[in-house]
């Protein structure tokens, strides 16, 4: 139990297209996902958290025009990255809390590698 | 200063070895803390919550200290497949179902 999915799993864009990542809770509901930014040989930095139904919450840093964030329901948050330039080339990894009694801790998908070009 | 700070490494041993990784986190009011591992261009996996009585998993025990803020992981008789990047996390949360602090990661690499 407690699989997320995130797809696609790689994409490689022109600069200036948006890129939309789905980020899937596959066998439990997550009232809150989360958004996360890794870049080569540094650790993972939150982005935002996703609440299903509301907006989502937004890092110091990190501009919410630019990274869209919609959940839209209890299973599913997606991140559009608008506007997308070589410095978003990153790898961006998703989480969910399953909230089931006795499993602490979050569990990630498996990470959108995006390169733009 | 860094919110959970670790060393970064490499640690470089031979198979079967004991190796220690240590962490100290700088928000006393942290609530759980957990052990994940990464394997390279993958994502994190959990690895161990971390419990203050410590606690054991196979070839692997976490410690927490509270008072001095310190986490440890150790790898007992190392094997070539532990290879990877060790990240201490902390949330503020009892349960994590809030955000997770993540350190930079400790990279571990057995050698045959």
């Amino acid at each position: 139990g407690a699989v997320v999915s995130q797809h696609p799993s790689w994409v490689i864009c022109k600069s200036g297209t948006s890129v939309k990542i789905e980020c899937r809770s596959l066998d439990f509901q997550a009232t809150t996902m989360f958004w996360y930014r890794q870049f080569p040989k540094q650790s993972l930095m939150l982005m935002a958290t996703s609440n299903e139904g509301s907006k989502a919450t937004y890092e110091q840093g990190v501009e919410k025009d630019k990274f869209l964030i919609n959940h839209a329901s209890l299973t599913l948050s997606t991140l559009t990255v608008t506007s997308a330039h070589p410095e978003d080339s990153s790898f961006y990894i998703c989480s969910a809390f399953p909230g089931l009694a006795g499993r602490w801790g979050q569990f990630f998908g498996p990470g959108t590698r995006l390169t733009v070009l | 200063r860094k919110e959970v700070e670790q060393d970064p490494g490499p640690f470089n041993v031979p198979e079967g070895a004991t190796v220690a990784f240590n962490c100290t986190y700088s928000n006393s009011a942290s609530q759980s803390f957990f052990w994940y591992r990464q394997d390279c261009r993958k994502e994190p996996k959990l690895l161990m919550s971390v419990y203050s009585s410590g606690n054991e998993d196979g070839r692997f025990t976490a410690q927490l200290n509270r008072a001095s803020q310190y986490i440890s992981l150790l790898i007992r008789d190392s094997k070539l497949s532990d290879s990877a990047t060790y990240l201490c996390v902390v949330s503020d949360n009892r349960d994590a179902g809030n955000m997770l602090t993540f350190g930079g990661g400790t990279r571990l690499m057995v050698k045959p």
